[in-house]
């Protein structure tokens, strides 16, 4: 079956530490994988994405992401996180039959 | 030039009535979907539609019906609602069912 797992469930940091969130994948097939990050009371906005090619994505905010194909994993990380990275952050795959799912999301709290 | 817009934002009513919420997209995409996220931020598909024909129906009560009159539009429309049927649902869309998704502001739904 398709599914993708978070870790962490509320992660809570100071300002400038540095932040990774776990994600797993389980696919039997072609996936490519997204982070989304969704600040309170707002929509889900696209952190990044992973397709092919270099395993070390990097998206905005200076938020990356490495693809390890061995462990499953596509972890989320930023080695300062800032108090406006408060919010809730979901990893999620795709396949090309047209299958989406999400994990169940972290809440990052960041505290100033 | 809102790329996926919602309407209504916020939508209260009682048990039992039927409603709708409205959906498009002007990006051009070919692929639209419909999310339920509940109070502890869990986001589960409900529909997806490729050029207007359902691809994903996912276990949902069939009081839930997605209406697609064209591809720039996927409108929910829920019969005899619920108390659990409170929740936000949002609108996304991509071009193919592998590409990263354009979500909308989200419509939270209150039901009395």
């Amino acid at each position: 079956a398709q599914s993708v797992s978070q870790h962490n469930h509320h992660v809570i940091l100071s300002e400038a530490a540095s932040l990774e969130l776990g994600c797993n994948y389980s696919y039997g097939g072609t996936v490519n994988l997204f982070w989304y990050v969704q600040y309170p009371g707002q929509h889900l906005q696209l952190l990044l994405k992973y397709f092919s090619g270099d395993p070390l994505v990097k998206g905005i905010k200076g938020f990356e992401a490495e693809f390890i194909k061995s462990k499953f994993s596509f972890n989320l990380r930023k080695p300062s996180v800032q108090w406006s990275d408060t919010a809730e952050y979901f990893c999620a795959g795709n396949t090309n039959a047209g299958k989406s799912t999400f994990g169940d999301g972290t809440t990052l709290t960041v505290k100033p | 030039d809102t790329a996926v817009s919602q309407t209504p934002k916020y939508l209260v009513t009682q048990m039992g009535n039927d409603k709708s919420i409205k959906c498009e997209q002007n990006l051009g995409h070919d692929t639209m979907y419909w999310y339920k996220q509940d109070s502890k931020k869990f986001l589960k598909i409900m529909f997806s539609y490729n050029n207007k024909e359902l691809i994903i129906n996912e276990t949902v009560p069939n009081r839930f019906s997605p209406k697609s009159p064209d591809k720039a539009h996927l409108n929910l429309h829920i019969n005899s609602l619920e108390l659990g049927d409170s929740a936000v649902y949002f609108c996304a869309s991509s071009q193919g069912g592998l590409s990263e998704q354009y979500f909308g502001p989200g419509t939270r739904l209150t039901v009395t």
